[in-house]
């Protein structure tokens, strides 16, 4: 069974770079028609999507934030990255990766969002 | 962007009630319509894609409804394990968008 873990500090100066790593465990990142994706979740509030990453490698962010975001993958270490630049404290969330599944309904391709990490809260204060 | 407005915000019901939480998107966006459970400190759970599937392992009491631009979550009979905050998500393009959510609590 798939799980994700995200990993990386806890707390982040204003002005700097955020910087984390979700790592698949039970399967490997590069098979099957996956997206792997970052959404965060201020306290209190609902979920933004951030941005994914193909299996390909080909990524989609979102405009609110797409100056800001880089989305990688690393295949030999079977874990995909988000960096945010420039964090203010309106950036301060949790964050969780995630991995989109594809199922096809009659012919039709639909994603879900079917596997998520535990979920990691990044502050940024100075 | 594809705005996803989610009603009510928050409700309160018995243990056995049907409950139905409503979703709008700005725009139609067929199926492709996810609803999510996320309890207190846990991560989103999937309950429902392409509008009407139930994912696995989840609870027949659940289900899912509509197309286009309005949709419905369903839970047939309220259970103490449902207290939770529900939401729904459009996979139709990017940017993926989410409702604002409705928070379910039990009376």
């Amino acid at each position: 069974q798939v799980q994700l873990q995200e990993s990386g500090p806890g707390l982040v100066k204003p002005s700097q770079t955020l910087s984390l790593t979700c790592t698949v465990s039970g399967g490997s990142i590069s098979s099957g028609s996956y997206y792997w994706s970052w959404i965060r979740q201020p306290a209190g509030k609902g979920l933004e999507w951030i941005g994914r990453i193909y299996t390909s490698g080909s990524t989609n962010y979102n405009p609110s934030l797409k100056s800001r975001v880089t989305i990688s993958v690393d295949m030999s270490k079977n874990q995909f990255s988000l960096k945010l630049t420039s964090v203010t404290a309106a950036d301060t969330a949790v964050f969780y990766c995630a991995r989109e599944t594809l199922i096809m309904i009659r012919g039709w391709s639909y994603y879900g969002m079917d596997v998520w990490g535990q979920g990691t809260t990044v502050t940024v204060s100075s | 962007d594809i705005q996803m407005t989610q009603s009510p915000s928050s409700l309160s019901a018995f243990v056995g009630d049907r409950v139905t939480i409503t979703c709008r998107a700005s725009q139609s966006i067929s199926s492709y319509l996810n609803w999510y459970q996320q309890k207190p400190g846990k991560a989103p759970n999937l309950l429902i894609y392409a509008a009407l599937s139930l994912q696995s392992g989840v609870p027949s009491r659940f289900s899912g409804s509509g197309s286009g631009t309005d949709f419905i979550l369903t839970i047939s009979s309220l259970q103490p394990e449902d207290f939770a905050t529900y939401y729904c998500q459009q996979s139709f393009s990017t940017p993926l968008t989410f409702g604002g959510g409705t928070k379910v609590e039990i009376k």
